[in-house]
């Protein structure tokens, strides 16, 4: 079953804009993580925040987690067209086998 | 490094007959493997977790007699659809977890994907 839903499905911007989508989840987890995926194509793992971690930077990427309120954001900084792709969160409980639950995704679109 | 492949990337078949996926992780041994499926625009549904030398677990209301996995090496996974029916016809992705070794252990690293198009 899917446990995120993501929040907003689909979002336009412009070139150099910032772009933020949020995700929530029901459960408590061990992990949440985001992937980006381009049309057709496999996941990219953008970046993994653990459940006693607020804030993590990557690069132009900062994700928060609230998991008193069950939920992730993901910030992309000075957005570029080759940003424009699909977005998932992905929560994992933890244990050996570590399975992830996506959330529903959100579409990016970046206009140059 | 965690290169997953997938193969084929694509393939269209008759309706009724069987279709093998293979997913191999290039750089890395896989004890875990997992199998996805994801309709156009939608989501990644978990299919089923597949296990080295074991026998796969499969999600709620997946058919497993349907679905048949193997994990017959610490590289390779398979995914047959049998019986493929139109309503099969999606994009495959399946993603890898790393046995030991200094990657995290919490990352999967995914293959590109196989669209399956059953006529």
């Amino acid at each position: 079953s899917q446990q995120g839903e993501e929040d907003p499905q689909a979002l336009s911007i412009q070139e150099g804009e910032n772009a933020t989508m949020n995700c929530s989840y029901k459960t408590s987890i061990n992990n949440l993580q985001w992937y980006r995926q381009n049309s057709g194509r496999g996941l990219v793992h953008l970046i993994l925040i653990r459940s006693n971690e607020r804030e993590k930077h990557s690069g132009r990427l900062r994700v928060t987690l609230d998991t008193s309120k069950k939920s992730s954001s993901l910030l992309i900084t000075a957005s570029r067209a080759a940003d424009t792709a699909s977005y998932f969160c992905a929560t994992s409980q933890g244990g050996a086998g570590n399975k992830l639950t996506f959330g529903g995704g959100t579409r990016v679109l970046v206009k140059p | 490094g965690a290169v997953v492949s997938q193969h084929p990337s694509r393939v269209i078949c008759k309706s009724g007959t069987s279709v093998k996926i293979e997913c191999r992780s290039l750089d890395f041994q896989a004890t875990t493997m997992f199998w996805y499926r994801q309709f156009p625009k939608q989501s990644l549904m978990l299919m089923a977790t597949s296990n080295e030398g074991s026998k796969a677990t499969y999600e709620q209301g997946v058919e497993k007699d349907k679905f048949l996995i193997n994990h017959a090496s610490l590289t390779l996974s398979t995914l047959t659809v049998t019986s493929a029916h139109p309503e099969d016809s999606s994009f495959y992705i399946c993603s890898a977890k790393e046995t030991g070794g200094l990657r995290s252990s919490y990352e999967q690293y995914f293959g590109p994907g196989t669209r399956l198009t059953v006529t």
